[in-house]
């Protein structure tokens, strides 16, 4: 079935510092990619997405290429900040809307000023 | 615009007891699905309704039953609580023709 793998935390870095955070997924068909972030005491929410193969997601200096040759979907931020901090998921959903969502395991994201 | 709106946020129940969780979807959206999630990991799957029918299941065993109702609002039952049913059990609302989930905030049981 359906699985996202996603490097394990948890990931410090100094404001400033170069993300990048690994997310390798196995389906089936043409799925869409997600990368979802929950901040502390807060609910998850979707930072960027990517419904096909090349496509690049980004938002709030977040970006993400959906890699259909190597599977993968890796976050990248180019300086990140103190308000960064957070824990990141990336997502599988299956090619319609019917299908439903599949989390890796998180990504803890600590940045110190 | 309200977003997807759960209760309750907390509630302590014992083993073998049964529990009814609650969502509100956001406004526009016909589909809501439930998610379990526990301390340090990701969500997992429980199922998703979209015109009052379970569409999807994930691999939770038959205490994990659900509803939706003509107004879109679910519920999700656990009856013969378990200590590992300890969990953030979230809720999350789409429209169909996207599939781009939006969270509540989550209603954190604790199974004694």
């Amino acid at each position: 079935g359906n699985s996202v793998t996603q490097m394990e935390g948890p990931v410090t870095l100094s404001e400033e510092a170069f993300l990048t955070i690994n997310c390798t997924y196995t389906a089936t068909g043409y799925p869409s990619l997600f990368w979802y972030v929950q901040y502390p005491g807060e609910g998850l929410q979707l930072l960027l997405k990517a419904t096909k193969a090349d496509d690049k997601g980004s938002n709030k200096g977040f970006e993400a290429t959906y890699r259909k040759e190597t599977t993968s979907f890796h976050l990248e931020k180019g300086s990140v900040q103190v308000s960064d901090s957070a824990v990141y998921f990336c997502a599988l959903g299956g090619g319609t809307s019917y299908d439903k969502v599949i989390f890796g395991p998180g990504t803890s994201l600590s940045v110190i000023p | 615009d309200a977003g997807v709106t759960q209760s309750p946020t907390h509630l302590i129940k014992t083993r073998g007891q049964q529990v009814t969780l609650r969502c509100s979807p956001k406004s526009g959206h016909d589909t809501v699905s439930w998610y379990q999630q526990a301390l340090g990991q990701g969500p997992q799957f429980i199922f998703q309704y979209y015109e009052e029918e379970e569409r999807q299941r994930g691999n939770f065993p038959d205490r994990f039953s659900g509803h939706q109702f003509p107004n879109y609002s679910s519920e999700l039952n656990v009856n013969a609580l378990l200590l590992g049913d300890s969990a953030l059990y979230l809720c999350a609302s789409s429209r169909l023709s996207t599939g781009e989930l939006f969270f509540g905030e989550g209603s954190r049981l604790t199974v004694l």
